[in-house]
């Protein structure tokens, strides 16, 4: 059974600085996605990751992807508050069910 | 806006009572994905619809069913329902058949049983 754990699991930070989330996978898989949940709200998808190795970048938000590893990282840059969320990554089998993470909640403090 | 819509927002229920939640994929979307999101928790997956058949389910017990109609529109039945079954239900639609593409997440029916 495909595990999806995240870490960590809470994330306090202050504006301005640096922080990686990090997703680790139990099985291959060659899709993984990062999304966003604003407290009450729904899923945002942020980024699509294909294959070993992908890296994008939105904004403050870069997500990298190594499936050797089955590894994940999302690293945010100079934080600021309007990216205080619970971020998630999840994982699609053949199948096309998708596994999330825990989720890690995310406060950025001024 | 992702276009994908959801009914009702809210709704309270009382144990052994049955529920019909619904969905509304964007046109042209052919996979719909139902998830139940507990407080804390990310979305478990329930199943998935692929032009109107069952196309993977997760570990979620026969109380739980769906249907999905010609229109891209869907159902989540919950007969029986438990306590324990109060959560955010999300429904998240895309448009080819293997589930692989980026899902669209509808805002969320929260369900409260009592």
């Amino acid at each position: 059974e495909l595990k999806v754990e995240q870490n960590p699991l809470f994330l306090s930070m202050q504006e301005g600085k640096n922080y990686t989330i990090y997703c680790n996978y139990s099985t291959t898989s060659d899709r993984l996605y990062w999304y966003r949940q604003d407290p009450g709200k729904s899923l945002e998808s942020l980024f699509v990751l294909l294959s070993n190795g992908a890296v994008k970048q939105e904004g403050r938000l870069m997500a990298s992807l190594d499936t050797k590893a089955r590894l994940s990282t999302l690293h945010i840059t100079a934080a600021v508050h309007d990216l205080s969320a619970t971020y998630f990554c999840a994982l699609n089998t053949n199948a096309g069910k998708s596994t999330f993470g825990d989720g890690t909640t995310l406060t950025v403090k001024p | 806006e992702t276009g994908v819509t959801q009914s009702p927002t809210h709704l309270i229920k009382t144990r052994g009572q049955q529920v019909t939640l619904r969905c509304s994929s964007q046109s042209g979307h052919n996979t719909v994905s139902w998830y139940q999101q507990a407080l804390g928790q990310g979305p478990q997956f329930i199943f998935q619809y692929y032009r109107e058949e069952e196309n993977g389910r997760g570990n979620f017990p026969p109380r739980f069913s769906g249907l999905q109609f010609p229109n891209y529109s869907s159902e989540l039945n919950v007969n029986a329902l438990e306590l324990d079954d109060s959560a955010l239900y999300l429904c998240a639609s895309s448009p080819d058949g293997g589930g692989t593409d980026t899902q669209y997440f509808g805002p969320g029916t929260r369900l409260t049983v009592l």
